[in-house]
C-alpha cells in the first residue's frame, strides 16, 4: 500500500521567515501527491497536487511543493510565512484500490503549523 | 461558487439516539466521500458513492450508513451513536475516483454525543 509520512507534529516560525512542512512517501508506481491545508473547526482544502511533469508545483496562496524522486519527499514551501498560515497540514497520497486507475486518499498525520509575529 | 456544503456545522445528539448529517454539492461531481476525522488526527474514509455504487471500507462499522438520492446530495446515517462517534465528519467529492483527480472538501460537521 502506498503511504506518506510526515516526520514533524509541529513547526514554528516567524513570521517573514520562510516555511517548510515536510512529506516523504513510500509507493510502488507512479506517486499521486497532494497536498492540504486545515484551518481550525473547518474543512481541508486543496493547496496542490503532483500528478507527472515539472518537479516544482506551485499552489494556492503562493504555497509550493517540490517533488523528490531521489529522496522520495515531496516538501511544502513557502518563501516568506503569514500568521494567517497557521494552520494544520496533510500530506497525502492517492493509493491503488482495486483497480489501477481507482484510490483512496492516504493521509500523513498532519504537521502543525505556527507562524509567530 | 460551486462548493461542497454540510449542515449542520454543529450537531448535538444523544447517546443511542439516530442522527443525519447532510451533504450537498454544486460541483456535479461522480464521486462523493464520506471522512470521520478525531482530534485533529488524519481524516479516516468511512464509504464512498461512485454515482449511485456504494463503496464501503471494510473497518467502517455497520452502525454508519449512508445514502445518495440523486447527484447533488449525500446523507450520513449514524443508527446508534456511542460517545466514540463524536467527531468531525467531512463530505469530499471529486470529479471521478482516478488517480490524478482532486478531492474537494465541506467545512465538516462537528458530532457531539452527549
Amino acid at each position: 500500500a502506498q503511504s506518506v509520512a510526515q516526520p514533524e507534529d509541529q513547526v514554528n516560525v516567524a513570521e517573514g521567515n520562510p516555511l517548510t512542512v515536510k512529506c516523504t512517501y513510500s509507493v510502488s508506481g507512479n506517486p499521486y501527491l497532494f497536498w492540504y491545508v486545515q484551518y481550525p473547526n473547518r474543512g481541508l482544502q486543496f493547496l496542490l497536487k503532483y500528478i507527472t511533469g515539472d518537479n516544482l508545483v506551485k499552489g494556492s496562496y503562493g504555497f509550493e511543493a517540490e517533488f523528490n524522486k531521489s529522496q522520495t519527499s515531496f516538501h511544502l514551501k513557502k518563501p516568506s510565512a503569514l500568521v494567517s498560515d497557521s494552520a494544520l497540514y496533510f500530506c497525502a497520497v492517492r493509493d491503488i484500490g482495486p483497480t489501477d486507475s481507482w484510490g483512496k486518499l492516504q493521509f500523513g498525520a498532519g504537521t502543525q503549523v505556527v507562524v509567530t509575529p | 461558487d460551486a462548493m461542497v456544503i454540510q449542515n449542520p456545522r454543529y450537531q448535538v445528539t444523544q447517546f443511542g439516539k439516530p442522527v443525519t448529517l447532510s451533504c450537498s454539492q454544486t460541483l456535479n461531481h461522480n464521486v462523493m466521500y464520506w471522512y470521520q476525522q478525531k482530534s485533529s488526527q488524519a481524516p479516516k474514509l468511512l464509504f464512498h458513492y461512485y454515482d449511485k455504487d456504494f463503496n464501503n471500507e471494510a473497518d467502517t462499522p455497520d452502525n454508519f450508513q449512508s445514502r445518495r438520492p440523486n447527484t447533488s446530495f449525500c446523507f450520513l446515517d449514524i443508527r446508534s451513536p456511542g460517545l466514540g462517534d463524536a467527531a468531525m465528519y467531512l463530505c469530499a467529492t471529486s470529479s471521478d475516483g482516478t488517480m490524478q483527480e482532486t478531492q474537494y472538501f465541506g467545512p465538516g460537521t462537528r458530532l457531539l454525543v452527549l
